[in-house]
């Protein structure tokens, strides 16, 4: 069974930063593609994040191009997020998700999410 | 990259059929045959219903089903459920290794 299990979320200050994790089990985590999608509260999905098997195809979405890393330690069957500089707006459920074999393939698996609450 | 464009609200009886729009651009819906579309009951993990415009994953019921034409993708749930009262989200590829989701739109089995 494919489990995604996100962890690291948090209450952080704005204009700091947070590091999130996702464990996965169940799968060959470095035969795929690995993403990062949150959620506001009370607004829609938001894709964040992509990286491949070997980290060598990384894509980012406008909102977060140079202020969040994706990253992967296939070693641990784990999936990073390091978010810095984070904002109000990057308050949000953040799911990670199972791409395919090539970044082009849907998400067909999702973890529960981790919080991040940005405040003062 | 900016969201893809749904309905925020559609609504049906048991039996009967709905259609959710998902309007894009050249540069995403329009380019790629790589729409997707997602059921998400709050408090829950989405879920992946079709894929590729028109495929379904394995274990998706039949009475869903994905189309598209030019810059606007729909999916059509046939047979309406009580169950089927979800969020739904389009997501298409949108090149340089990015995706891009549509704002979710509210299914209401009356």
């Amino acid at each position: 069974e494919v489990q995604l299990v996100e962890s690291g979320g948090g209450l952080v200050q704005p204009g700091r930063s947070l590091r999130l994790s996702c464990v996965a089990s169940g799968f060959t985590f470095d035969d795929y593609v690995m993403h990062w999608v949150r959620q506001a509260p009370g607004k829609g999905l938001e894709w964040v994040s992509c990286i491949n098997w070997n980290s060598n195809t990384i894509g980012y979405a406008d909102s977060v191009k140079g202020r969040f890393t994706i990253s992967r330690d296939n070693a641990k069957n784990s999936l990073y997020l390091q978010m810095n500089s984070l904002r109000a707006e990057d308050m949000a459920l953040y799911y990670c998700a199972k791409g395919g074999d090539f970044v082009l393939e849907p998400f067909d698996y999702w973890g529960q999410g981790t919080l991040v609450t940005v405040s003062s | 990259q900016s969201a893809l464009t749904q309905p925020a609200s559609v609504s049906g009886s048991p039996g009967q059929s709905i259609t959710i729009s998902c309007t894009g651009t050249s540069s995403d819906v329009g380019s790629y045959n790589l729409v997707s579309w997602y059921q998400h009951h709050p408090g829950k993990a989405p879920k992946l219903m079709t894929f590729e415009v028109s495929n379904r994953p394995s274990g998706v019921s039949n009475r869903f089903s994905g189309s598209k034409s030019g810059n606007t993708a729909s999916l059509t749930i046939s047979g309406l459920q009580a169950e089927d009262e979800a969020d739904y989200y389009c997501c298409s590829y949108a090149g340089s290794s990015a995706w891009v989701f549509g704002g979710g739109t509210k299914l209401t089995v009356l």
